[in-house]
């Protein structure tokens, strides 16, 4: 229950295209969900996150769409550009535990090509 | 803001030597820090959650006596791994969050291999 499930493992998509990498978990009392993205050799940077009481959130070229009902969450990646090929972790974590912990999906490695 | 360094960012030891890694929380109060480990092509594996002032709390599975982790002030926190043996080759990342938020900010992580 304390899983988040990130599919496609991986995806390749050309430049100017979209990226859409989906997640899902199962623990109802998860109320916050990030996105991160990690280049070879590198930390994870938090990308943008989301809560529950919205079903959208946008930041420049990212978008995550939220659906509670189905405990689904998406990471929307328009015109896509090979900067942007990287390892994306999506995440999840349950406010209320008070212990802070980030359950990570499997992560997805994204290849832009020119 | 919410920079997060670690040192060093490789370190190479024999096997049976102790490694102490560094994380830092330069612009902020990090009332916690988490340990994580990663392989390669591989998702973070929490080790350990450390809170300013208290014991880590460890996750199932990792040693506590193997990898000890001290968080003694509100921006540093260290994990040495102890008797480091080859399998302990890994990539670590540290994190650290402020009172009050969900949100991680990573360091750059610490590339440890063990001959």
């Amino acid at each position: 229950q304390q899983q988040v499930k990130q599919s496609p493992q991986s995806l390749i998509v050309q430049k100017g295209g979209i990226s859409i990498i989906n997640c899902a978990y199962e623990n109802t009392a998860f109320d916050y969900f990030p996105w991160y993205q990690q280049f070879p050799g590198k930390g994870p940077a938090l990308l943008i996150a989301i809560r529950p009481d919205v079903s959208e959130k946008k930041e420049g070229r990212f978008t995550i769409s939220f659906n509670k009902s189905a405990k689904q969450f998406s990471l929307h990646i328009m015109d896509s550009q090979p900067g942007d090929s990287a390892t994306y972790f999506c995440a999840a974590a349950d406010g209320s535990s008070n212990t802070g912990k980030l359950i990570f999906g499997q992560g997805t490695t994204l290849q832009v090509k020119p | 803001g919410a920079v997060v360094s670690q040192h060093p960012s490789r370190v190479i030891c024999k096997s049976g030597t102790s490694v102490k890694i560094e994380c830092r929380s330069l612009d902020f109060q990090a009332t916690t820090m988490f340990w994580y480990r990663q392989f390669p092509k591989q998702s973070l594996m929490l080790m350990a959650t450390s809170n300013e002032g208290s014991k880590a709390t460890y996750e199932q599975g990792v040693e506590k006596d193997k990898f000890l982790i001290n968080h003694a002030s509100l921006t540093l926190s260290t994990l040495t791994v102890t008797s480091a043996h080859p399998e302990d080759s890994s990539f670590y990342i540290c994190s650290a969050s402020w009172q009050g938020t969900d949100t991680q900010y990573f360091g750059p992580g610490t590339r440890l291999t063990v001959l």
